[in-house]
């Protein structure tokens, strides 16, 4: 009940694509969902989050729409750039605990 | 404001030596985090603190790991003896620990046993 599933493992996009995210959990406590973007030799850094009283968030070029009832959210980046090439997280959390999707890899190709 | 520091970045030891990591947290921020990454996997959580309290360590695996946080601030990690399994990459992350506060990454400890 702790997982969060993410999909897909990796992403190649032709750069101006929307590359999209997708992710899952089970544990209905969870009122706190994160997106994480990692560069190489570097640490997480928080890109958007949603709470689930709200069914989409936009900042930028990054959107979550979330989805309570089937327990799904996702990331979309418009207008995609070789500068998002890194790997993104998402998350989940209640209280302070955190639970981490296992990450894809994205490449945006010039 | 700056960051989570962490030290060292890159630490190559054989096994079944000691070693030791150490991260400073964001000023104010009284939740502190070790985290495991290994490699093309998401984090995984070793140890919460709530100032100077552990309030979760039910994933460290107390027979060769530790870890302190003295007066509710700087945080080290520590492993003895080192197994080869335990290359990875450490993070160290804190937040404000309010309601919906999202965690703040320092850049890791690259470990590498041989």
């Amino acid at each position: 009940q702790q997982q969060v599933k993410q999909s897909p493992q990796s992403l190649i996009v032709q750069k101006g694509g929307i590359p999209i995210i997708n992710c899952a959990y089970e544990n209905t406590a969870f009122d706190y969902f994160p997106w994480y973007q990692q560069f190489p030799g570097k640490g997480p850094a928080l890109l958007i989050a949603i709470r689930p009283d709200v069914s989409e968030k936009k900042e930028g070029r990054f959107t979550i729409s979330f989805n309570k009832s089937a327990k799904q959210f996702s990331l979309h980046i418009m207008d995609s750039q070789p500068g998002d090439s890194a790997t993104y997280f998402c998350a989940a959390s209640y209280g302070q605990n955190f639970v981490f999707g296992p990450g894809t890899r994205l490449s945006v190709l010039p | 404001e700056a960051g989570v520091v962490q030290s060292p970045r890159y630490k190559i030891i054989e096994k079944k030596q000691p070693v030791a990591f150490w991260c400073n947290p964001i000023s104010g921020h009284n939740t502190l985090y070790w985290y495991l990454q290994n490699l093309g996997q998401g984090p995984e959580l070793l140890i919460r603190y709530e100032n100077e309290e552990a309030v979760d360590d039910s994933q460290l695996p107390k027979d060769r790991f530790s870890a302190e946080r003295l007066k509710g601030v700087d945080s080290t990690l520590k492993i003895q003896p080192a197994e080869l399994g335990d290359s990875a990459v450490y993070l160290c992350a804190s937040s404000l620990g309010t309601v919906n506060s999202p965690l703040h990454f320092g850049n890791g400890t690259r470990l590498t046993v041989t």
